[in-house]
């Protein structure tokens, strides 16, 4: 089955500064890789998804990108802000064969400093 | 626009207790799925349903039972808690088709003593 490792497990960066946070998957007939962000005591919310199809994808200061050769993804949030604090969760998922499930990465604790 | 809700938010079990954490939504989603997050261990999957009278087994699905009788209210059953299954849990509804964004609940924060 699927297996998504992710890194650092916790990050932190100073107001302004850009974080990244990487991934990487095990199954090649994975198509889609969301990420979503969990603050305190909430359940996660989607913040960015990318499907294979996609290299790259923008949405104001937050990016992702994807590399389907050596199965890797990556969340880039540039300028961070206080309120960038949270934790979050890189995802995985094959659809169109019979395990169209989420597979999730532990986490990365990111803190950003005023 | 309720979304997925979860009930309780809280709740504490003694040891051999039974109980069931409600999930319901309201976007006329097919596909349900329960995860537990422990600490450091991410988001594991427990069951999952891709439709009403549908469920199947995820990664952790050992003591835990889920029942699918309509599209709108997917149960999770603790059949005999045990302190291993204190942990915070998820309900998560998605659209089939192409928009494959999960939507989770507030999660239930469960301790077994």
């Amino acid at each position: 089955g699927e297996n998504v490792e992710q890194h650092p497990s916790t990050l932190s960066v100073q107001e302004g500064d850009s974080a990244v946070i990487k991934c990487t998957y095990s199954d090649s007939a994975s198509n889609y890789f969301p990420w979503y962000k969990q603050e305190l005591g909430k359940g996660p919310q989607l913040i960015i998804d990318i499907r294979s199809n996609v290299g790259e994808k923008k949405d104001q200061r937050i990016a992702v990108t994807l590399n389907k050769t050596a199965k890797h993804f990556s969340l880039h949030i540039t300028e961070t802000q206080p309120e960038d604090s949270a934790v979050y969760f890189c995802a995985a998922r094959n659809y169109g064969g019979s395990q169209g499930n989420l597979i999730f990465g532990k986490g990365t604790k990111l803190s950003v400093k005023p | 626009n309720a979304g997925v809700t979860q009930t309780p938010k809280f709740q504490v079990l003694k040891t051999g207790q039974s109980m069931t954490l409600q999930c319901a939504q309201d976007m006329n989603h097919e596909y349900m799925s329960w995860y537990r997050q422990d600490p450091g261990m991410g988001l594991r999957l427990i069951h999952y349903s891709v439709g009403a009278g549908i469920t199947d087994q995820g990664e952790v699905p050992n003591g835990y039972n889920v029942s699918r009788s309509t599209t709108e209210d997917f149960p999770l059953r603790l059949l005999s808690a045990a302190p291993s299954q204190t942990s915070v849990y998820f309900c998560a509804s998605t659209p089939q088709g192409g928009n494959t964004e999960a939507f989770f609940g507030q999660g239930t924060r469960l301790t077994v003593v």
